[in-house]
């Protein structure tokens, strides 16, 4: 079964560096996500990315966030100061199809710690 | 804001036992109710999900209902087994997902 992969799988990183997670969604899916989940907390929408833009962004995800599309394949999640707070696992999502009532096949996530 | 309330937010159960998670959502414009389990250190997996125009679904053990009027969807877990021991997390939405806060489930064999 197809699957989203994640790389790296933990990332240690300085406070105030940059950081970028990547993602491989399924080879057919149309709809890209991002989510966090602080430990021990609930999963969060940061991001949902379709047709090469943003569709929809969380309070969360302020000027600090990027996401990108670089090639057919990845779908990066930048940070570019990171802060102590943005410690936590972040998942990748992708969704097929054009209706909006799809389900989301979420990647192993990358645990990123801020130092 | 948008917003899912889930609970209980902890639950145990005897082995072969029943467990019903509850979820509530304030966005109206929600038709897509999706149910992840998540162990320890892994990926969301999604369990069952829900479309705003089926009031109830059932896949073998596993049962969701959803009351549209009064925003509330269920959970239900019949013959409860160890290996059913997780987070459940319950999530509404159309292109993005609310997750609710999460539901430890403990299967006492």
């Amino acid at each position: 079964e197809p699957e989203v992969t994640q790389t790296p799988s933990h990332q240690v990183t300085q406070m105030g560096q940059e950081v970028i997670l990547r993602c491989v969604p399924i080879s057919n899916h149309l709809y890209f996500y991002w989510y966090r989940q602080i430990l021990g907390q609930k999963v969060e929408f940061l991001v949902s990315f379709y047709n090469n833009e943003i569709s929809e962004k969380s309070e969360i995800f302020d000027d600090q966030f990027s996401v990108e599309r670089p090639d057919g394949s990845n779908f990066t999640l930048k940070i570019r100061s990171t802060k102590l707070e943005d410690s936590a696992m972040y998942f990748c999502a992708s969704s097929a199809g054009t209706s909006n009532a799809q389900p989301q096949h979420f990647g192993d996530g990358t645990r990123l710690s801020i130092l | 804001g948008e917003n899912v309330e889930q609970h209980p937010s902890t639950l145990s159960v005897q082995e072969g036992d029943s467990a019903v998670i509850k979820c509530t959502y304030s966005d109206s414009a929600s038709n897509y109710f999706p149910w992840y389990k998540q162990e320890l250190g892994k990926r969301p997996q999604l369990i069952i999900d829900i479309r705003s125009n089926v009031g109830e679904k059932k896949d073998q053990r596993i049962a969701v209902t959803l009351n549209k009027t009064a925003k509330h969807f269920s959970l239900h877990i019949t013959e409860t087994q160890p290996e059913d021991s997780a987070v459940y997390f319950c999530a509404a939405g159309t292109y993005k997902y609310i997750f609710g806060t999460g539901t430890r489930l403990k299967v006492l064999a």
